[in-house]
């Protein structure tokens, strides 16, 4: 099976943009999360989408969005840029019923904000 | 409140050295899931171990073997006969209360030298 796929692997982007990530989960997962990592405040959780809905959603401000297609495909959007955005942002996919799956992660996206 | 401790920052070892990794974690639900990923220079997080609160089982993959205990709260990982391809950073996660909401502990850096 095809693993977790992101586009772009690498963005630089200026403040004030916004930016639209994409993630593939693995095929027959359902449920994709997006992360957040970097040096200050490592790994964060920013949402989980499941059937096309947000079922959970981490503690960050509007500007960063999300949705999920019918096909599992999730996209993540971020307006608005600032200088902390700069981050690796991961996606990561599971089964996403039931009891809680594990999570298998992408390459992840480097998005630098100058 | 949800939390993941990992108290050890950086740990260097030389090549056939057993490693122990510390974890404590923090939260009020009873039923929990506990995880280990490594993350290589490559930057992917790739999944280790699932755990779920109601299994105490100590388990064994190869050379790796965790330590689950609640009476101490922690989910401990040890590295037997450690080798070069084991450098990475480890992270120890938490899932409570809510589906694939995963809380990360700040990692451990292991550098294992030849």
């Amino acid at each position: 099976k095809a693993g977790v796929t992101q586009t772009p692997r690498y963005l630089i982007k200026t403040r004030g943009q916004q930016v639209t990530l994409s993630c593939s989960p693995i095929s027959g997962h359902r449920s994709v999360s997006w992360y957040q990592q970097t040096p200050g405040q490592g790994l964060q959780f920013l949402f989980e989408y499941f059937s096309e809905t947000q079922r959970n959603k981490g503690n960050f401000p509007g500007r960063f969005s999300g949705r999920q297609f019918s096909n599992s495909r999730s996209e993540m959007n971020v307006s608005t840029l600032e200088l902390g955005d700069s981050a690796l942002y991961l996606c990561a996919s599971s089964l996403g019923t039931g009891q809680v799956n594990e999570q298998f992660f992408g390459p992840g996206t480097r998005l630098t904000v100058l | 409140a949800q939390k993941v401790t990992q108290a050890q920052t950086e740990i260097s070892v030389v090549e056939k050295e057993d490693v122990t990794l510390d974890c404590v974690y923090e939260t009020r639900d009873t039923t929990y899931y506990l995880f280990w990923y490594k993350q290589p220079p490559s930057g992917e997080l790739v999944f280790l171990i699932r755990r779920n609160s109601f299994d105490e089982q100590n388990e064994i993959s190869g050379r790796y073997s965790w330590n689950f205990q609640k009476s101490t709260s922690s989910f401990n990982f040890t590295i037997t006969a450690s080798q070069v391809v084991d450098s990475a950073v480890y992270f120890c996660a938490l899932s409570s209360g809510g589906y694939n909401k995963l809380i990360f502990g700040a990692g451990t850096r292991l550098a294992v030298h030849p």
